[in-house]
């Protein structure tokens, strides 16, 4: 089936460390994006990309780092430099330039933990 | 800058009764889309709905019906006869249009979400 696919579906890191929250999508779409999600906030950008080897800070990339190297795949890393880094993560993709309708889809996120 | 706000946290209602859930909105552009999407526990965000602002109508699909009105920037969404399966958070969103000329489409601003619990 046709979707996006997260994983670790829950990470705990310790405090100091990097870490990468994988995003793969078969949907065959241009654009992807890294969302961030804490309780009461909503949903805040953090990066996005509307082609291959290429992407945007959001509105809170820093600490964050990503890289989009092949169109199925847009991996984050959570480096030490992110305050607080404690939250859930959603990647989504959409179609691009021409084609976009609004219809962002959505994977099912990564619950990322600091010990 | 733009923005969204939900002013109801959490809504509970018993199943079968009927569910508003508000939306306000703040832009400065002149078209824009606005949409609903609705998170289930599983943790994916489901598209709902997309308005485009020059399109006033309202929206009826089964039971979800969609309000919006330029006039007072909202963008309303009623769930009828509700049911336990429609528990979820909703998701009120906002993003520039294309025709806008932008290229930061999908780059939605979301409202902090509201908990709708419908109980048996």
């Amino acid at each position: 089936d046709g979707g996006i696919t997260q994983s670790p579906k829950y990470l705990f890191r310790k405090e100091g460390q990097n870490v990468t929250l994988s995003c793969e999508q078969n949907l065959n779409h241009d654009a992807m994006y890294w969302y961030r999600q804490d309780p009461g906030q909503g949903l805040r950008l953090i990066y996005y990309s509307q082609i291959v080897n290429d992407f945007q800070k959001g509105d809170i990339a820093e600490g964050y780092s990503v890289s989009r190297e092949k169109k199925e795949s847009f991996p984050l890393t959570v480096t030490s430099a992110q305050k607080n880094p404690t939250a859930f993560y959603l990647c989504a993709s959409s179609m691009g330039w021409g084609g976009y309708t609004g219809e962002l889809f959505f994977g099912e996120g990564s619950r990322l933990t600091v010990l | 800058a733009q923005k969204v706000t939900q002013a109801q946290t959490e809504i509970s209602v018993v199943e079968k009764e009927d569910v508003t859930l508000d939306c306000v909105y703040e832009t400065r552009d002149t078209t824009y889309y606005l949409f609903w999407y609705k998170q289930p526990p599983s943790g994916e965000l489901v598209f709902l709905i997309r308005r485009n602002s020059f399109d006033e109508q309202n929206e009826i699909s089964g039971r979800y019906s969609w309000n919006f009105q330029k006039s007072t920037s909202s963008f309303n969404f009623t769930i009828t006869a509700s049911q336990v399966v429609d528990s979820a958070v909703y998701f009120c969103a906002l993003s520039e249009a294309m025709g806008a000329g932008g290229t930061s489409y999908g780059k939605l601003t979301f409202g902090q979400g509201t908990i709708l619990t419908v109980h048996p």
